[in-house]
């Protein structure tokens, strides 16, 4: 089936870049998604990417698609201490969203 | 406006209790879903309404009962939980009808504590 890989855990300083990265399985997916999750709260969308797109980027984010390894990153410039969180990619699949199991950012000051 | 709201944030019941969780969204959307999250785990998807009809319901236990009286209301009834059901339900709305192409814009979540 379905399968979205994630490393668990990722620490950077504040102010360097933070690079999380993603593996999907599904080749029909149309949309690739980035989640954040703050302690005890929802998943809020960070940014979504359409599957014939290479780039997107969004202020502090960018996000890289590489279709042919089915690959996904998110990039966060200056890293501050705010965002500190999990951060799920999901793949749309048959209308469902398929998780990963999700990134835990430790930012340091 | 992208917000969807949930009540209560926190709900704290027996496993004879029956209690409902609440969610909704005025954007106009016409998905609304259901999912399940434990402690340090992705989301899980339990039930997705399409138009207010359930199109999806992922083999979940009797006890959960959703309800979605219009557009823009979806309801969780519980009954006779376990402890195990201790969880974060979060609820998230699409545009349209569950396709490949819709976002879903997800609440904050209530955390469920059954004792």
């Amino acid at each position: 089936g379905e399968d979205v890989e994630q490393s668990l855990f990722l620490s950077v300083r504040e102010g360097d870049s933070s690079v999380i990265n993603c593996t999907y399985t599904d080749s029909s997916s149309t949309y690739l998604y980035w989640y954040k999750q703050e302690p005890g709260a929802g998943l809020q969308l960070l940014t979504y990417i359409f599957s014939n797109m290479d780039m997107k980027q969004d202020q502090r984010l960018t996000v890289l698609l590489n279709k042919k390894d089915k690959h996904l990153s998110l990039r966060i410039a200056d890293t501050q201490t705010g965002d500190s969180a999990i951060y799920f990619c999901a793949e749309s699949s048959q209308g469902n969203l398929i998780f990963g199991k999700g990134t835990k950012l430790s930012v340091k000051p | 406006d992208t917000e969807v709201t949930q009540t209560p944030k926190h709900l704290v019941m027996g496993m004879t209790n029956k209690k409902s969780l609440k969610c909704e969204q005025h954007m106009g959307h016409r998905a609304m879903y259901w999912y399940k999250q434990k402690a340090k785990k992705p989301p899980e998807l339990m039930f997705v309404y399409s138009y207010e009809k359930l199109s999806i319901n992922e083999s979940v236990p009797s006890r959960f009962s959703p309800e979605c009286p219009n557009s823009s209301l979806l309801n969780l009834h519980l009954h006779a939980l376990q402890p195990e059901d201790s969880a974060l339900y979060l609820c998230a709305s699409s545009q349209e009808g569950a396709r490949l192409t819709d976002t879903q814009y997800f609440g904050p979540g209530t955390r469920l504590t059954v004792l």
